[in-house]
């Protein structure tokens, strides 16, 4: 079985500050990892994934996520946050063949001015 | 445009009734998906269709139905039998099931029971 933990519900930085969101994973196979992003009201976006050809995976709007497989982690993380940045955040994690992706519960990222 | 569909944006329902939530694709993938979304639950898998005339259950299918006769359309039935089925249901779609293929998803369907 495979499993994402997301560490922390809500992170709160200001604008400007770095923007770090926590993904663990659990998986007995090589992983396939994604970061999605959700607007209020709306369904979800890709970010970014991991496919195993790189470790470290840039995405759109400045984020970037970096596989570490000692830490069994999938971070994402932006220099610097913009207000625009204000959202739902899910990490999935799914494997070769037909798996299904598992969601972790989000973490809602808010920017203060 | 290629993208995803989902209709009606808000739906209200009335105790006892069966409502059917529509998914559209003009991507050309074989796997669709619906989740239901509650607030710090992330997303819960409710069917799945990996190809036409062909669909699984997921997590928590009880209470709701699917169909998949078209490989662009598959909706989502909910079932006077589903007991809290006040939440916010997406759609998705991908080339292929699972793997690495990236989920595409709908802008989501607001259920209220009244």
């Amino acid at each position: 079985a495979q499993s994402v933990t997301q560490l922390g519900s809500h992170v709160s930085v200001s604008e400007g500050a770095l923007v770090l969101l926590r993904c663990n994973y659990s998986s007995s196979v090589p992983p396939y990892l994604f970061w999605y992003v959700q607007y209020p009201n709306q369904g979800l976006q890709l970010l970014l994934k991991y496919t195993s050809a790189a470790t470290l995976v840039k995405g759109i709007n400045g984020f970037e996520a970096e596989f570490k497989k000692s830490e069994t982690s999938f971070h994402l993380t932006k220099p610097s946050a913009h207000m625009s940045d204000a959202a739902e955040y899910f990490c999935a994690v799914s494997r070769g063949g037909s798996y299904i992706p598992t969601f972790g519960r989000g973490t809602s990222l808010i920017v203060h001015p | 445009d290629g993208g995803i569909t989902q209709s009606p944006k808000y739906l209200f329902r009335k105790e006892g009734q069966n409502v059917t939530l529509s998914c559209e694709q003009n991507l050309n993938h074989d796997a669709m998906y619906w989740y239901r979304q509650d607030p710090g639950q992330g997303l819960r898998l409710i069917y799945y269709s990996q190809i036409v005339n062909d669909f699984q259950k997921g997590d928590i299918a009880e209470g709701y139905s699917v169909s998949r006769e078209k490989k662009e359309s598959f909706p989502l039935t909910v079932t006077s039998a589903q007991k809290n089925p006040t939440a916010f249901y997406l759609c998705a779609s991908s080339i292929e099931a699972g793997g690495l293929n990236e989920q595409f998803f709908g802008p989501g369907t607001r259920l209220t029971v009244l």
